[in-house]
């Protein structure tokens, strides 16, 4: 079974700075690594998909990387803004499947 | 497209009550999930499809029936609500066309006295 740790589990920062988002998985055999983006009371959002054969993948401030041999993927977003306050997820898929992480909260502060 | 819908957005129900959380996604998605989300908890899969009439369980199925008769439509039933229910529960789809990135609805809020 897939387990799926993210740290820190909060993070608040002031605007400016750069962010730094752990995720770190028990299986390696994975097909793909999703990292979303879930506001308050509303759905996920995806903001980066890396596919295994992949090592990062940037959109814009976001880049993530991943090294699927230790089980572990970062998201960085540059210059943070106070509207990227919101809970990030790490989803490892393998099997037509994801397993989620309990998230990083991050807050912004202006 | 109007993507993953979800319906309803909200639902209080008594123990021991049935009911039918709609998902329909308009992409022509091969694959289908649903997922419930509880307090400090990762999301965690109720059951899937890879496509019409193929259905599976994820890792929490028990209470919880699915069918997919078209391509569109993936209904989840609760047969008789419990309280351990009280959940958050999401409906995905995904397509190999598109490298298996999942597409999530907005949600079901879901609590049960």
């Amino acid at each position: 079974k897939q387990e799926v740790t993210q740290i820190p589990a909060a993070l608040s920062v002031p605007e400016g700075e750069n962010l730094v988002l752990n995720c770190s998985f028990t299986d390696s055999a994975i097909y793909n690594l999703q990292w979303f983006r879930q506001d308050p009371g509303k759905g996920l959002t995806s903001l980066l998909l890396i596919q295994s054969s992949q090592r990062e993948q940037t959109s814009g401030r976001l880049n993530a990387s991943l090294d699927k041999s230790s089980g572990r993927s970062t998201l960085y977003i540059a210059a943070s803004q106070p509207g990227d306050s919101a809970t990030y997820l790490c989803a490892p898929q393998d099997d037509y499947k994801l397993s989620f992480g309990a998230g990083t909260t991050v807050t912004v502060r202006a | 497209n109007a993507g993953v819908t979800q319906t309803p957005k909200f639902q209080v129900l008594k123990t021991g009550q049935s009911m039918t959380l709609q998902c329909a996604q308009d992409m022509n998605h091969e694959y289908m999930s649903w997922y419930r989300q509880d307090p400090g908890m990762g999301l965690r899969l109720i059951h899937y499809s890879v496509g019409a009439g193929i259905t599976d369980q994820g890792e929490v199925p028990n209470g919880y029936n699915v069918s997919r008769s078209t391509t569109e439509d993936f209904p989840l039933r609760l047969l008789s609500a419990a309280p351990s229910q009280t959940s958050v529960y999401f409906c995905a789809s995904m397509t190999r066309d598109r490298n298996y990135e999942q597409y999530f609805g907005p949600g079901t809020r879901l609590t049960v006295t």
